[in-house]
């Protein structure tokens, strides 16, 4: 089944300590990205990655850290959280050459930072 | 600056009537316009989209109209039912697509039985 999974799916943390959220998808797709949803906000963009190695900031990146050493895996670091950073997170993944309709996204990450 | 603009931000539709929401550019280098659907606990699934050079979509029950010259595009959900109940998500992209989604902030819609 084609998916894109996050892990965790909750998870309660507390000023400064460093935490990763990842993010994995098995279609072989070369683009990934990630959002935050926030209530009255919508969707916002914080990095992408169009292929292995290759990162870009989105619209929000401040605060968050990303890798992408294999072609799977996208994950999304936070060296020090704060409580701005309280959220709801999407990981997703689609073909370089696809437009969003071929876009997949995870179940969400639910944060939040004391 | 927000470049999509999403009204209602919240919705309550009788069951069986037509639920509309409606959506504002800024843009003009925007060329794809898909509609999200989230339901709780899960991530947005898209649900239809568009691109400016049509005028109306429509896929089931679910239908979007786009207004070029006015900068807009609307969702209509046709015989609304209680499955409907979710947030929708209006987005934007450039290069069809190609680009990140812009998206606008929401609309949490709920079909009264």
């Amino acid at each position: 089944e084609a998916q894109v999974t996050q892990n965790p799916r909750y998870l309660i943390t507390v000023t400064g300590k460093k935490l990763t959220v990842t993010c994995s998808q098995n279609m072989n797709h070369e683009y990934m990205s990630w959002y935050r949803q926030d209530p009255g906000l919508g969707l916002r963009q914080i990095y992408y990655s169009m292929n292995v190695e290759v990162t870009d900031k989105g619209d929000v990146p401040e605060g968050y850290k990303v890798s992408r050493k294999e072609k799977r895996n996208f994950p999304l670091i936070l060296e020090s959280p704060s409580p701005n950073q309280t959220s709801l997170y999407f990981c997703a993944s689609r073909p370089l050459a696809g437009g969003v309709e071929t876009q997949y996204f995870g179940p969400g990450t639910r944060l939040l930072v004391l | 600056q927000q470049q999509v603009k999403q009204s209602p931000q919240s919705l309550i539709v009788q069951k069986g009537g037509i639920s509309i929401i409606n959506c504002a550019y800024e843009n003009t280098a925007f060329d794809y316009f898909p509609w999200y659907q989230q339901f709780p606990g899960k991530g947005p699934a898209l649900l239809i989209a568009i691109r400016p050079d049509v005028s109306e979509k429509k896929e089931g029950r679910f239908t979007i109209s786009f207004n070029k010259s006015a900068k807009q595009f609307s969702l209509h959900i046709m015989d609304s039912q209680p499955g409907d109940s979710a947030t929708y998500f209006c987005a934007a992209s450039i290069r069809g697509g190609a680009d990140g989604l812009t998206f606008g902030k929401g609309t949490h819609l709920i079909i009264q039985p």
